[in-house]
């Protein structure tokens, strides 16, 4: 079946700095990649999603980028703030109707 | 706009026990998914319904079930349950079947098993 797989576990930047968070997926027919981010005690929100007709999306400070030949995409967010320390969450679709499977998630801490 | 909405935010309960978690989805919304967060892990799919029936499940066992009413709120329902049940129950609407589409979560529902 589909797995996503995501790296690092853990991630810490100083404020100002860039992060990148990278996921790889097996089922080559997977054709939309969102990235939710989850702050403590809160519920995941989604922050950024590309589809797999274009090959980079970009919303500010946030940035995503696919690679389909290597199943492969990532999130780039530039200028880190305190208030991005979170975790984020890649996801692709699973095999069955309605099925998101999330990567283990990575947990982001910017150090002002 | 009312966002999701889900009840209860906390409980516990003993092993062979049954539960019943609800959620109210947003406003114009037709499809709720629910999924099973474990402390530090992400959410897996339950499963998903769409205009009161069961559109895709994931790889939980049929003591995991569900309804979706006409208001399009959900129940997930939990029977004879195991230590391994404790987690964060997420529940999530969006508008169209499919997983392809933005999902709206809830605050979750976080059940304890003792």
């Amino acid at each position: 079946g589909e797995n996503v797989e995501q790296h690092p576990s853990t991630l810490s930047v100083q404020e100002g700095d860039s992060a990148v968070i990278k996921c790889t997926y097996s089922d080559s027919a997977s054709n939309y990649f969102p990235w939710y981010k989850q702050e403590l005690g809160k519920r995941p929100q989604l922050i950024i999603d590309i589809r797999s007709n274009v090959g980079e999306k970009k919303d500010q400070r946030i940035a995503v980028t696919l690679n389909k030949t290597a199943k492969h995409f990532s999130l780039h967010i530039t200028e880190t703030q305190p208030e991005d320390s979170a975790v984020y969450f890649c996801a692709a679709p699973g095999g069955s109707q309605g099925n998101l499977i999330f990567g283990k998630g990575t947990k982001l801490s910017v150090k002002p | 706009e009312t966002g999701v909405t889900q009840s209860p935010t906390h409980l516990i309960k003993t092993r062979g026990q049954q539960v019943t978690l609800r959620c109210s989805s947003q406003s114009g919304h037709n499809t709720v998914s629910w999924y099973q967060q474990a402390l530090g892990q992400g959410p897996q799919f339950i499963f998903q319904y769409y205009r009161e029936e069961e559109n895709g499940r994931g790889n939980f066992p049929p003591r995991f079930s569900g309804l979706q009413f006409p208001n399009y709120s959900s129940e997930l329902n939990v029977n004879a349950l195991e230590l391994d049940d404790s987690a964060l129950y997420l529940c999530a609407s969006s508008l169209g079947q499919g997983n392809t589409g933005e999902l709206f979560f809830g605050e979750g529902s976080r059940l304890t098993v003792l």
